[in-house]
């Protein structure tokens, strides 16, 4: 059964104090991992897709990163702005369509 | 341009009832996917559709079901609904439905409460 697995659960960080949030993934086949990002209230927002292992995409302040085994979503010197909830999801060669599984997901709070 | 569109944003029903949410994908997207988010959880895949025809289908009971209608529009349904039902039901669409398409794009979710 695929498996994803987010930590840590929340983490309050100080204005520009860089951090990073790990995806850890058990999987058969994996297609892609994707990064969302939820605010509350709201649908999950799309941030990246990684494919393989060493891929790496950047966005502002965030850089996903990508291994065999897990995903780091980087927040480098993050604003109060930051602050929401980040998803990660993996689809699989063992489900049909763009079925995704996603994790718990990772709450950010980032005080100014 | 309008996103995913549902309804209802917010609704309370009791246990044993019936509930029907719908769902308006992008325009020009033929995908619609159901998701359920129990509080404090990721999002759990439901139903996915593409071009009126069911193409995935999560561990859910029977209880639950779902249909695309020509304009691509959605219904999920779900009978008989137990405490446990309550939660967010986030509908998402895309262009394709095929694999290498994990870029959702969600609606805001109906939030459904089980009394």
């Amino acid at each position: 059964e695929d498996q994803v697995t987010q930590s840590p659960e929340a983490l309050r960080l100080q204005e520009g104090e860089s951090s990073s949030l790990n995806c850890s993934y058990t999987v058969s086949g994996l297609r892609g991992l994707f990064w969302y990002r939820q605010d509350p209230g709201k649908g999950p927002e799309f941030l990246f897709t990684l494919y393989s292992a060493g891929e790496e995409k950047e966005k502002e302040r965030l850089k996903a990163t990508l291994t065999k085994k897990e995903s780091f979503l980087h927040i480098t010197a993050p604003k109060p702005e930051d602050s929401a909830t980040y998803l990660c999801a993996v689809q699989t060669r063992n489900n049909a369509g763009n079925m995704l599984t996603f994790g718990g997901g990772t709450r950010l709070m980032v005080k100014p | 341009d309008a996103g995913v569109t549902q309804s209802p944003t917010h609704l309370i029903k009791t246990r044993g009832q019936h509930v029907t949410l719908r769902c308006s994908p992008i325009s020009g997207h033929k995908s619609v996917s159901w998701y359920q988010q129990v509080l404090g959880q990721g999002p759990q895949f439901i139903f996915q559709y593409y071009e009126k025809e069911e193409r995935g289908r999560g561990n859910f009971p029977d209880r639950f079901s779902a249909r695309q209608f020509p304009n691509y529009s959605s219904e999920l349904n779900v009978n008989a609904l137990l405490l446990g039902d309550s939660a967010l039901y986030l509908c998402a669409s895309s262009q394709t439905g095929g694999v290498n398409t994990g870029e959702l794009f969600f609606g805001e979710g109906s939030r459904l409460t089980v009394l």
